[in-house]
């Protein structure tokens, strides 16, 4: 079945740091990858998606490309601030009648001023 | 667009009461999630339905769970008696499944944060 592994959490980085979350993934076919954020009291935001191999989801800085061949949609932001403050997921959707999706564990990530 | 709209955003209950928690999806959506958030076990899909019929509920946890949507703009989840271990943040979703396609984004409501005493 399809799966979602994220990086062991949480991270604490300094403002301006260059941030790395790694996620990879198990699936049949050719599914599409999110990065979804929640903010403390808040539900899930998309941050980002692509929807197939090679694109490069991009939103508010952050950065994330769908490899194929490693199985793996890790995220990037060159400079985090402290609203960056929040809990990470990783999400795999289906192709076909299957609508849901498959969320990683979430990562908390903490940035000092 | 209003967005998914969940109420109520908090409810406080004692053990054995019965709980209802409302959803109305994005309009024009097809597939309504109905999700369960913990410290302890993070977020798990209790059940989705694509155009009003559930299609899965494998994550409902017990009897005492059940959902319904009786229109496309309407779903409730509805826990009957309620245990202090179902206290957790409950929230909707809500998305647009292509035909024959690939699963599209899916949009989260606020939430209703449930206390069980």
């Amino acid at each position: 079945g399809n799966s979602v592994t994220q990086m062991e959490g949480p991270v604490t980085l300094s403002e301006e740091a260059f941030l790395t979350i790694n996620c990879t993934y198990t699936a049949t076919g050719y599914p599409s990858l999110f990065w979804y954020v929640q903010y403390p009291g808040e539900g899930l935001q998309l941050l980002l998606k692509a929807t197939k191999a090679d694109d490069k989801g991009s939103n508010k800085g952050f950065e994330a490309t769908y490899r194929k061949e490693t199985t793996s949609f890790h995220l990037e932001k060159g400079s985090v601030q402290v609203s960056d403050s929040a809990v990470y997921f990783c999400a795999l959707g289906d192709t076909g009648a299957n609508s849901k999706l498959t969320f990683g564990k979430g990562i908390t990530l903490s940035v000092r001023p | 667009d209003a967005g998914v709209i969940q109420s109520p955003r908090h409810e406080v209950t004692e053990m054995g009461q019965e709980v209802t928690l409302r959803c109305k999806p994005i309009s024009g959506h097809n597939s309504l999630f109905w999700y369960r958030q913990t410290m302890m076990r993070g977020l798990e899909l209790l059940i989705y339905f694509n155009n009003n019929v559930p299609i899965d509920d494998s994550g409902m946890p017990e009897d005492r769970f059940s959902a319904k949507m009786p229109n496309a703009s309407f779903s409730t989840l509805k826990i009957q008696p309620s245990e202090p271990r179902d206290s957790a943040v409950y929230f909707c979703a809500s998305s647009y499944l292509r035909r024959g396609g690939w699963t599209d984004t899916q949009y989260f409501g606020p939430g209703t944060r449930l206390t069980v005493l």
